[in-house]
C-alpha cells in the first residue's frame, strides 16, 4: 500500500526567505506521480506542481521547485522568496501507474511572517 | 467555465438522517473523486468512479455510497448520518491522460451531523 508523510503540522517563516516543506512517501511502484496542493483559508484546492517518477530533472513551476531525491523517497517542495499570500495549507499526494487512487499527506500549515 | 461544482456549501444533519451530496463536473472527465478532509488529517479518500457505471471503494467507505450513472454526476450518500461523518467533503476529477493529470477539485461542502 502506499502512503504520504508531511512530518511538518506547522511552519512558521519571515517573509522572502525560502522555505521547504517536507514529503515522503512509501510505494513499491516503479512508476508513479507526486503532486504538491495548495488550500488557503478559503477552502480551495490548488495543484501547484507535478513529479514523475522517471523524470529526470527537478519540476519547477515559478517559485516552486521539487526536491526530488528517488532514493530517499522524498519530494520536498521549495518555495522561494516567500510572500504573505504563501499561507496556506499544503498537501503532497501520490498516484501510482497501475492504479487510480490518489493519497494525500496530513497537509502542513504555513505561516509566512510580515 | 464551471469545472468541478458541488452542493450545498454548508448542510448540519441530525443523527440519523440521510443526504446526498451533489458534484457535477462539465470537462468530461471519466475519473472522479469523493475526499472527506478532517483537521489534521488531510484527505481520506471515501470513493472513486473511472467512468459511467463504474465506482470503487476508496480508505474510508463505510457509511457512504455513491453511484456514477453520467460522466458529469458523481453524487455521494450518506446514510444514516453520524457525528464521525462531520467533516468537509471535496470532489474531484481528473483527464485519463498520463500519469501527471492533477485533480480539479470542487469547493467543497462542510457538513456538520449534530
Amino acid at each position: 500500500a502506499q502512503k504520504i508523510t508531511q512530518t511538518q503540522p506547522g511552519m512558521f517563516v519571515q517573509e522572502k526567505e525560502a522555505v521547504t516543506l517536507d514529503c515522503t512517501y512509501d510505494t513499491s511502484d516503479q512508476s508513479y506521480g507526486l503532486f504538491w496542493y495548495k488550500q488557503p483559508s478559503s477552502g480551495e484546492m490548488i495543484f501547484l506542481i507535478y513529479q514523475g517518477s522517471y523524470d529526470e530533472q527537478n519540476a519547477t513551476e515559478g517559485r516552486y521547485s521539487l526536491n526530488f531525491q528517488k532514493a530517499r523517497k522524498s519530494a520536498n517542495l521549495v518555495i522561494s522568496a516567500s510572500q504573505l499570500g504563501d499561507s496556506a495549507m499544503y498537501f503532497c499526494a501520490m498516484r501510482v501507474d497501475r492504479d487510480d487512487k490518489i493519497i494525500f499527506g496530513k497537509g502542513t500549515r504555513l505561516h509566512i511572517l510580515p | 467555465n464551471a469545472g468541478v461544482t458541488q452542493t450545498p456549501k454548508f448542510r448540519i444533519l441530525k443523527i440519523g438522517q440521510s443526504m446526498t451530496l451533489q458534484c457535477a463536473q462539465d470537462m468530461n472527465h471519466n475519473y472522479m473523486y469523493w475526499y472527506r478532509q478532517d483537521p489534521g488529517m488531510g484527505l481520506k479518500l471515501i470513493y472513486y468512479s473511472v467512468g459511467a457505471g463504474i465506482t470503487d471503494k476508496g480508505e474510508v467507505p463505510n457509511g457512504y455510497n455513491v453511484s456514477r450513472s453520467t460522466t458529469e454526476y458523481f453524487p455521494l450518500r450518506l446514510e444514516l448520518a453520524a457525528p464521525s461523518q462531520t467533516s468537509v467533503y471535496f470532489c474531484a476529477s481528473r483527464t485519463e491522460q498520463g500519469l501527471n493529470s492533477p485533480l480539479h477539485f470542487g469547493n467543497g461542502t462542510r457538513l456538520t451531523v449534530t
